[in-house]
């Protein structure tokens, strides 16, 4: 069965500094990797996914992600972190069998300081 | 296109009630699941359907039910509801082409169990 960890279950970063979310992964077989954002009292967004191909993937607002399988890591990063991108971040991982079910880690919430 | 559509947005129920919580999407999607969150918990899935007339068991199925008599609509119900209830719950869609496809949520429910 696929597991997603999520380290720092807070994270706090001022206006302009790099952000770095982490996420480690389980999985037996290839995975395929999911970022999603959830702003207040709304549901999900994908931000990113890897799938297979290129193990660095880009996605909205200019974050990004690389897919580091000898470390079993899809850390999510942002060169310059903005107020609007105060939110919960979440990592996933997708079961390939019926349903392609998406495994969700706990979260990390993200905090942006003027 | 209002894609994913939950009703109701807030509700509180007494211990014993029972409710159905609605899903309906607009995409044609064959793919549809339902997921409570929890405060630093994630999302834990609690039943998902492949297509009209298919429905399976998530992580966390007792004490709901689910249908999927249209492609549309997927609703939830709780029987008997008990105060572990008490959660936000989230439908999501996608599209069962196309490989792993990205999923669409909706605004969630959030239900308080007294």
């Amino acid at each position: 069965a696929q597991s997603v960890t999520q380290l720092g279950s807070h994270v706090s970063v001022s206006e302009g500094a790099l952000v770095l979310l982490r996420c480690n992964y389980s999985s037996s077989v290839p995975p395929y990797l999911f970022w999603y954002v959830q702003y207040p009292n709304q549901g999900l967004q994908l931000l990113l996914k890897y799938t297979t191909g290129a193990t660095l993937v880009k996605g909205i607002n200019g974050f990004e992600a690389e897919f580091k399988k000898s470390e079993t890591s899809f850390h999510l990063t942002k060169p310059s972190a903005h107020m609007s991108d105060a939110a919960e971040y979440f990592c996933a991982v997708s079961d390939t069998g019926g349903g392609n079910k998406l495994t969700f880690g706990t979260g990390t919430q993200l905090k942006v300081e003027l | 296109n209002a894609g994913v559509t939950q009703t109701p947005k807030f509700r509180i129920l007494k211990i014993g009630q029972s409710m159905t919580l609605q899903c309906t999407q607009d995409m044609n999607h064959n793919y549809m699941y339902w997921y409570r969150q929890d405060p630093g918990m994630g999302l834990k899935l609690i039943y998902y359907s492949v297509g009209a007339g298919i429905t399976d068991k998530g992580e966390v199925p007792n004490g709901y039910n689910v249908s999927r008599s249209t492609t549309e609509d997927f609703p939830l119900r709780l029987e008997l509801a008990a105060p572990s209830q008490t959660s936000v719950y989230f439908c999501a869609s996608r599209s069962g082409t196309g490989g792993i496809g990205e999923l669409f949520f909706g605004e969630g429910s959030r239900l308080t169990v007294l």
